[in-house]
């Protein structure tokens, strides 16, 4: 089966560091997607691991261990602008064709305290 | 690129009504998604097409939903009849093909809120 967990909510201070995780059940995968939306607007595009290790995106990093069967995003000087959802996203493996879709976990609610 | 293109934003409609939903996606973007998202069930893949040519609709509920795409720039998503329980947010994506630039980014529309009474 193709699963994604997250936690439902994490909370965090404006300025501070937090830390999403996305672990996941696929029986392989093309690689580790981050999205984020904010209430009422539509998912965006944050960042794409293709290999394992750390990609850095200005405040925002995102990880892969494949071994691990893990991910997570990296938020760091948090603003209050960060309040959003973020979302991870995988490319599963098929036959014909059928690799191209994309499928999300059910996201993680960021809420950031002043 | 005004990016992708969906209507209507907001649809109020009656429990067995017709209900069609657009999407005109990316110009050069080879691949569309169609997602429904909703508390309970987070962002739902429905169904895509390469090429204008549906590849997976195994995540369309049932048979009273139906997709097309006549041609590289225009997809409805189709509900008929409406019931309360497809009261959601839908979404479409598009993305380029696997050789080009971003073929791992997707960009969504604006959504389509449906509520169905």
């Amino acid at each position: 089966g193709q699963s994604l967990e997250q936690p439902s909510e994490v909370t965090a201070v404006e300025g501070a560091i937090v830390q999403i995780n996305c672990t996941y059940q696929t029986s392989g995968f093309y690689g580790l997607s981050w999205y984020q939306q904010h209430d009422g607007g539509a998912p965006t595009f944050l960042s794409y691991n293709a290999l394992d290790g750390l990609e850095e995106t200005g405040r925002f990093s995102s990880f892969l261990s494949r071994s691990d069967s893990y991910g997570y995003l990296l938020l760091q000087e948090l603003q209050m602008k960060d309040s959003a959802s973020y979302f991870c996203a995988v490319r599963p493996p098929g036959g014909r064709n059928r690799d191209d879709k994309i499928i999300f976990g059910k996201g993680t609610r960021l809420h950031i305290l002043p | 690129d005004a990016g992708v293109i969906q209507s209507p934003r907001h649809e109020v409609t009656e429990m067995g009504q017709e209900v069609t939903l657009r999407c005109k996606p990316i110009s050069g973007h080879d691949y569309l998604f169609w997602y429904r998202q909703t508390m309970m069930r987070g962002l739902e893949l429905l169904i895509y097409f390469n090429n204008n040519v549906p590849i997976d609709d195994s995540g369309m509920p049932e048979d009273r939903f139906s997709a097309k795409m006549p041609n590289a720039s225009f997809s409805t998503l189709k509900i008929q009849p409406s019931e309360p329980r497809d009261s959601a947010v839908y979404f479409c994506a598009s993305r380029p093909g696997q050789g080009g630039s971003g073929a791992n980014v997707l960009t969504f529309g604006a959504g389509s809120r449906l509520t169905v009474l």
